[in-house]
């Protein structure tokens, strides 16, 4: 079974650009969490997703990111436009069942603004 | 506030040596603690999780409301236990988790 992918695995871009990640979740999987670790703290949730609504946005730290997930599959986090705090590294997870169920990470997306 | 503190940045023990990662909590309510596990290069898994009361991979950990701490044990350590370990918790209404800073545990041969 194929686990959370995450994509792009690095990105480099200038502030000011716009970046796009995107998550594969685990088939079946209808909850999707978005996560952050910033240099030096910790994880930070983003975002839940239960298939294709937002459950929880309360992580979000300001209107520069958009987050989807058309159709209940896929999700992108979008950045834009990029700053240089945003640099960090970007998780996903899934998880089948609320509240009880494990959530199985990406590998994660090393975001670096400069 | 939720909060997950991990007072220790590095633990560093030769084989053989007992380990405890530390980790306290700050929630008013019945929080659900787990601690994951990110070995070098691969990605952030679930180590063991408070409610399974489970022994994995030699480690334990045991809740404790009145000291609001969730420690992870290892009597033994090995070196493929070096990694970077985060403490978290969910209270049962909500599915984010709060980690902890983590703990990079090093272990010598």
């Amino acid at each position: 079974e194929a686990g959370v992918t995450q994509f792009p695995s690095h990105s480099v871009i200038e502030k000011g650009q716009t970046v796009t990640l995107r998550c594969d979740p685990i088939s079946g999987h209808d909850n999707l969490y978005w996560y952050r670790r910033v240099m030096g703290k910790e994880i930070k949730f983003l975002l839940h997703f239960v298939k294709e609504s937002k459950q929880d946005e309360s992580g979000m730290p300001n209107n520069r990111f958009l987050a989807e997930r058309t159709g209940g599959t896929y999700s992108t986090l979008k950045v834009q436009p990029a700053e240089l705090e945003d640099s960090g590294v970007y998780f996903c997870a899934s998880s089948q069942v609320r509240a009880l169920g494990e959530a199985f990470f990406g590998q994660g997306t090393r975001l670096t603004v400069v | 506030a939720q909060r997950v503190t991990q007072p220790e940045k590095l633990l560093s023990v030769f084989k053989g040596a007992p380990v405890e990662l530390k980790c306290n909590y700050s929630y008013s309510g019945s929080p659900e603690l787990f601690w994951y596990v990110q070995y070098s290069r691969q990605r952030l898994q679930l180590l063991l999780r408070h409610i399974s009361r489970e022994s994995i991979k030699g480690f334990t950990a045991d809740l404790n409301k009145g000291e609001t701490s969730f420690h992870l044990k290892k009597p033994f350590a090995q070196e493929e236990d070096s990694a970077m370990y985060y403490c978290a918790l969910r209270h049962y209404n909500t599915d984010k988790l709060i980690f902890g800073t983590g703990t990079r545990l090093q272990v010598f041969p």
